[in-house]
């Protein structure tokens, strides 16, 4: 079993829709949490992080960590044709971050 | 842009040849951290380094991979005797904070696509 868990997908949804990517992680001490975006091709890029339980918005973007379940996701309101990419989620431990396999999500006009 | 680059962008080695990867960090960052990117999969964790020193290296896959940061900013990463199955992308990410800080986002490098045939 991999330390963090993601869907590979691919995730579809219409254009204007809610996607919901969702991560579990194995390390019951791990603190911090993050959202990345890789499009194809391309090196990751930082959506944003969360610390605390609850949720977390900016902007079209929604993180929500829940400790006890080990278990954090990202909300995607009014989804573009642009935010067609793949998402990875990333659980920071001492000295390294380690990733999931990332979920691929598929905007349709 | 003051970003993270790496060179080269892409490589072709043929196996049992050695290959030698370069990251310059974004200036000032204390933390640099090399990992391998399989198709299809997630970032996988090499080693880092918090200014000079090398902190962890338990993901380096074998003794054929060695890194270094000798002053503190641009990073080596040697691969000797290339293996087919060393063909990946490596991506360098770099951060302002050491990795003790639990915020420490990390900018990522447009990686080097290495072909080892």
């Amino acid at each position: 079993q991999k330390e963090v868990e993601q869907n590979s997908g691919p995730l579809s949804v219409p254009e204007g829709a809610i996607a919901s990517l969702n991560c579990t992680y194995s390390d019951r001490g791990s603190q911090s949490f993050f959202w990345y975006r890789q499009y194809s091709g391309k090196s990751p890029e930082l959506i944003m992080f969360i610390y605390s339980n609850g949720d977390k918005e900016d902007g079209r973007f929604t993180a929500q960590l829940n400790k006890a379940s080990q278990y954090v996701s990202l909300l995607i309101r009014d989804s573009q044709p642009s935010d067609s990419a793949t998402y990875l989620c990333a659980v920071n431990g001492w000295e390294k971050s380690t990733f999931g396999d990332g979920t691929t999500l598929t905007v349709k006009p | 842009g003051a970003g993270v680059s790496q060179s080269p962008r892409y490589k072709v080695a043929k196996r049992g040849q050695d290959v030698a990867l370069r990251c310059d960090p974004i200036s000032g960052h204390v933390s640099l951290f090399w990992y391998q990117q399989a198709l299809g999969q997630g970032p996988e964790f090499l080693t880092y380094f918090q200014n000079e020193a090398q902190l962890d290296k338990s993901g380096l896959p074998s003794d054929r991979f060695f890194a270094e940061r000798p002053e503190g900013s641009v990073s080596t990463l040697k691969i000797q005797r290339t293996q087919q199955e060393d063909s990946a992308v490596y991506l360098c990410a770099s951060s302002l904070y050491g990795a003790s800080n639990n915020y420490n986002e990390q900018f990522f490098g447009p990686g080097t696509r290495l072909t080892v045939l």
